[in-house]
C-alpha cells in the first residue's frame, strides 16, 4: 500500500509555543489530505481536508486561525498548532487518499504534549 | 450529521474462534465502507475495504456490506492474539470528497 510519513512522531512543547507536524506522501502524489485528532480512548475525529494549492477546508468547529494548514506540494502537508495550550495535546494523525481506490492510508501519528 | 455506531466492547473472543465486529451507519448515501485496525498508541492501519452488498473475503478476514439495512461487518477468523486491538469502522459518503467518518471503534480481545 501507499506509504505516508509524518514527522515529528512525538513532541513536547511549553504553553504558548507553537508546533509544526509534517505529512508527507512518500511514493504517490496526494491532492488531498486529511488531519485527524484523536484524544485517549476516543475515535479519529476530522479536524480538515488539506488541498494542494488551496485553503484547506476545516470542520465545524476546529478553530482555522489555532490550527494551520498549508498543503504546498503534491507530497507534503503541514499543520501548525499555533499558540499550544494543555488542552491541545492529542494524537495527531493525517491521511492520504490513493488515486485508485479511495483507500486512505494514514501516517503514523504525532503525539503532542503541552505542559 | 453521518453517524457511525460501534459496540465499544471489549469483545473477549478465544484464541482460534470467529470473532464477529459490527458496525452500523445513518448516512443512507455512503458508498464506501472501510475496517481499520488500531493498536494502541498506534495510527489505524487498513484492513479491509468493501464498496459493494455481499461479502468480500481476504485472508482470515470477511467484510461483510447490507446496504438496506445500512450494516457492515468484519469476520476474523482463527483469531490469534495478535488481532487483539480497537477495530475502527470508517464510512465515506457518495462523492468521495470528504474525509472518513470514524465509529469509535470495538477492542477485541483474543484470549490464549
Amino acid at each position: 500500500g501507499a506509504v505516508v510519513s509524518q514527522h515529528p512522531s512525538w513532541v513536547i512543547c511549553k504553553s504558548g509555543t507553537s508546533v509544526k507536524i509534517e505529512c508527507r506522501s512518500l511514493d504517490f502524489q496526494a491532492t488531498t489530505m486529511f488531519w485527524y485528532r484523536q484524544f485517549p480512548k476516543q475515535s479519529l475525529m476530522l479536524m480538515a481536508t488539506s488541498n494542494e494549492g488551496s485553503k484547506a477546508t476545516y470542520e465545524q468547529g476546529v478553530e482555522k486561525d489555532k490550527f494551520l494548514i498549508n498543503h504546498a506540494s503534491l507530497t507534503l502537508s503541514t499543520l501548525t498548532v499555533t499558540s499550544a495550550h494543555p488542552e491541545d495535546s492529542s494524537f495527531y494523525i493525517c491521511s492520504a487518499r490513493g488515486l485508485r481506490t479511495g483507500e486512505l492510508f494514514f501516517g503514523e501519528g504525532s503525539r503532542l504534549t503541552v505542559l | 450529521q453521518k453517524e457511525v455506531e460501534q459496540n465499544s466492547g471489549p469483545l473477549s473472543v478465544p484464541e482460534g474462534a470467529i470473532a464477529s465486529l459490527n458496525c452500523t451507519y445513518s448516512d443512507r448515501g455512503s458508498q464506501s465502507f472501510f475496517w481499520y485496525r488500531q493498536y494502541s498508541g498506534k495510527s489505524p492501519e487498513l484492513i479491509m475495504s468493501i464498496y459493494s452488498n455481499g461479502d468480500k473475503e481476504d485472508g482470515r478476514f470477511t467484510a461483510q456490506l447490507n446496504k438496506a439495512s445500512q450494516y457492515v461487518s468484519l469476520l476474523i477468523r482463527d483469531s490469534q492474539p495478535s488481532d487483539s486491538a480497537t477495530y475502527l469502522c470508517a464510512v465515506r459518503a457518495r462523492g468521495g470528497a470528504d474525509g472518513l467518518t470514524f465509529g469509535k471503534g470495538t477492542h477485541l480481545i483474543i484470549q490464549p
